[in-house]
């Protein structure tokens, strides 16, 4: 079946602009979880929704950035007033539910570059 | 918070060989080790994981050992080949928790 879909796989912006996310999960899924991916490095987590709350968004950076799921599959992560240090791969997973032992499958990637 | 360390940082091996990589984790409450592959341009792949009511898990080249007395964990691939190549990634998980605490990566380089 199909796996986590993320677009658009590439986006370039300008330092100061506003920037979108798409994230579609697996079919089914009720949890849906953002981490951040810097060149090198292995991914940090970002946030957490079950269903449409953001159970835990403790991985945020700042005030800049906010996700929402409100019909509890597609998820978006916003960006506002971006900085060159946003520049990452963001990458969304999600899994079947959200407990300790459920398996997380990763989408390919959305590669934010700003200038 | 979870802290996971990850080594080597790159390693080379000739194709037939065998790869080891290692992790250590700092939190006592985890209980679920996941490996992930990561080709270029993709999204991390759940290739094998461990949690800690068991010692070892293998499926077919890969297995992982798991030692919670030490705090590691490592995975280990047999008859390497071209296609093993790429990022792999050792994560670890609260028992409480759901997020994924990730090691820094090791880049296997498998040669003809």
């Amino acid at each position: 079946g199909a796996g986590v879909s993320q677009t658009p796989s590439n986006k370039v912006t300008e330092k100061g602009k506003y920037v979108e996310l798409r994230c579609d999960p697996i079919s089914g899924h009720t949890a849906l979880y953002w981490y951040r991916q810097s060149l090198g490095q292995g991914p940090e987590f970002l946030i957490y929704f079950q269903g449409t709350g953001a159970a835990d968004d403790s991985g945020l950076p700042n005030d800049r950035f906010f996700a929402v799921r409100p019909e509890g599959s597609v998820s978006t992560l916003k960006i506002q007033r971006t900085e060159r240090g946003d520049s990452a791969v963001y990458l969304c997973a999600s899994s079947f539910g959200g407990g300790a032992h459920n398996e997380q499958f990763f989408g390919p990637g959305t590669r934010l570059t700003v200038l | 918070g979870e802290n996971v360390e990850q080594h080597p940082s790159t390693l080379s091996v000739q194709e037939g060989d065998s790869a080891v990589i290692k992790c250590t984790y700092s939190d006592s409450a985890s209980n679920y080790f996941p490996w992930y592959k990561q080709e270029l341009g993709k999204g991390p792949q759940l290739i094998i994981d461990i949690r800690s009511n068991v010692g070892e898990k293998k499926d077919q080249r890969i297995a992982v050992t798991l030692n919670k007395t030490a705090k590691h964990f490592s995975l280990h691939i047999t008859e390497t080949q071209p296609e093993d190549s790429a990022v792999y990634f050792c994560a670890a998980r609260n028992r409480n928790d759901y997020k994924l605490s990730f090691g820094a990566g090791t880049t296997v380089t498998v040669r003809a």
